[in-house]
């Protein structure tokens, strides 16, 4: 079967760093999505990782080893506004995204 | 640009009755998605269009039917509602299938009694 791993919850400390991990074992690999979902609302795309690596983009980071099957997303001086539930999702070999279940980080003051 | 529209915002229903969920996106995206998420799970695909005309059963397709008429609209049926349907309902829309972005509409609330 396929399967996407995340941790349930995570708390950290404003402007701290934070790493959100997420392991996958799917049939086939066209590329790992992380995104943002806010309570209520709806999910908004962080970044795209298809080659191994660290694609960085401002305050927000993500990195990806697929003969490991591991991805992670770095968040640095972290603010308020980044709680949020982080999503990891990976296109199948049929291009359909399996999600994992979510990370949701606690940003303490 | 409004994106993806999705209506209504929420919902009550009734078991056994039969509610459409409709979502319209003006990015003329190929592929659009309708996904359902439940509480400690992730996401799952119900029924995905690659392009208009055509459809495709995902994850969880059982007791939903869409249709693609059109680029812009997408809608998703219930044809009789059970409480296991209670759930939130996103619609999506990617320029195509294959390894591009998915962008989400803001969700239905639906809770089936």
């Amino acid at each position: 079967g396929q399967n996407i791993d995340q941790p349930t919850e995570m708390t950290a400390t404003e402007g701290a760093i934070v790493q959100i991990n997420c392991t996958y074992q799917t049939s086939g690999f066209n590329g790992l999505f992380w995104y943002q979902q806010h309570a209520g609302e709806a999910p908004t795309f962080l970044s795209y990782n298809v080659l191994d690596g660290l694609e960085e983009k401002g305050r927000f980071s993500s990195f990806l080893s697929r003969s490991k099957g591991y991805s992670y997303l770095l968040l640095k001086e972290l603010q308020m506004k980044d709680s949020a539930s982080y999503l990891c999702a990976v296109k199948d070999s049929n291009y359909q995204l399996i999600w994992g279940a979510g990370t949701k980080l606690i940003i303490k003051p | 640009t409004a994106g993806i529209t999705q209506a209504p915002t929420s919902q009550i229903l009734a078991a056994g009755r039969s509610m459409t969920l409709r979502c319209t996106q003006d990015m003329r995206h190929n592929a659009m998605y309708w996904y359902r998420q439940d509480l400690g799970l992730g996401l799952r695909l119900i029924h995905y269009s690659n392009t208009a005309g055509t459809t495709g059963k995902g994850e969880v397709p059982d007791g939903y039917s869409v249709s693609r008429a059109n680029t812009d609209d997408f809608p998703l049926t219930l044809a009789s509602a059970v409480p296991s349907q209670t759930s939130v309902y996103f619609c999506a829309s990617s320029v195509g299938p294959e390894r591009e972005t998915q962008y989400f509409g803001p969700g239905t609330r639906l809770l089936v009694l």
